[in-house]
């Protein structure tokens, strides 16, 4: 549960267009994934999470996907605004070690 | 705002010293956790407590050390203080031990000179 891989590592998107984070975890023991958002200063937010008897999960204008087969995790930002800009993270819990190891996270940028 | 609570929000301090930055966790919380964020490390986990007890502990340096109180809030001691060790440092609660859904304080940044 040490590496998750993030990347991009910046992305930038016109408003209105979709932004799609991915990452790629190693353990299969992994049994939640967060994601969190912070801005610029500001503490990480979390925005949408998936554990591992799911695939997809859907919020408000945000959709994560799970393949436990390959391990990988994506995050989908739909209609984006300039309130999206930010630096997003991905991580993963395995079960049993308490603790959350986070990507290196992705900064989006929303061009107005 | 997520309910967990840190201060200071801002701590200057020199080589060498010694500090002290406290976590109220979000009412009903039992479980707290410490990470460091820094430019070139992103987010680390330090250590976990649930209920008074340590849990869980990561790439803690042994120049760091915590501790969580019987009323639940938690305080991370950082001595002997070095120019890398500037950084954001948050705390986040859950209501598990189990390390899912946590929830971040504003942090404390702290800045050696």
């Amino acid at each position: 549960g040490e590496n998750v891989e993030q990347h991009p590592s910046t992305l930038s998107v016109q408003e209105g267009d979709s932004a799609v984070i991915k990452c790629t975890y190693s353990d299969s023991a992994s049994n939640y994934f967060p994601w969190y958002k912070q801005e610029l200063g500001k503490r990480p937010q979390l925005i949408i999470d998936i554990r591992s008897n799911m695939d997809k999960r859907q919020g408000q204008r945000v959709t994560v996907l799970l393949n436990k087969t390959v391990k990988h995790l994506s995050l989908q930002i739909a209609a984006t605004q300039p309130g999206d800009s930010a630096v997003y993270f991905c991580a993963e819990n395995m079960r049993d070690d308490y603790k959350l190891s986070f990507g290196a996270g992705t900064t989006v940028t929303v061009r107005a | 705002d997520s309910g967990v609570t840190q201060t200071p929000k801002h701590l200057i301090t020199a080589t060498g010293q010694r500090v002290t930055l406290r976590c109220s966790p979000r009412s009903g919380d039992l479980s707290v956790y410490w990470y460091q964020q820094s430019l070139d490390q992103g987010l680390q986990f330090l250590i976990q407590y649930y209920n008074g007890e340590e849990r869980a502990k990561g790439n803690i340096l042994e120049r760091f050390s915590a501790q969580q109180f019987p009323d639940l809030h938690s305080e991370l001691n950082l001595s002997s203080l070095e120019l890398g060790d500037s950084a954001l440092y948050f705390c986040a609660s859950s209501a598990s031990w189990t390390g899912d859904i946590q929830y971040f304080g504003a942090g404390t940044r702290l800045s050696v000179l």
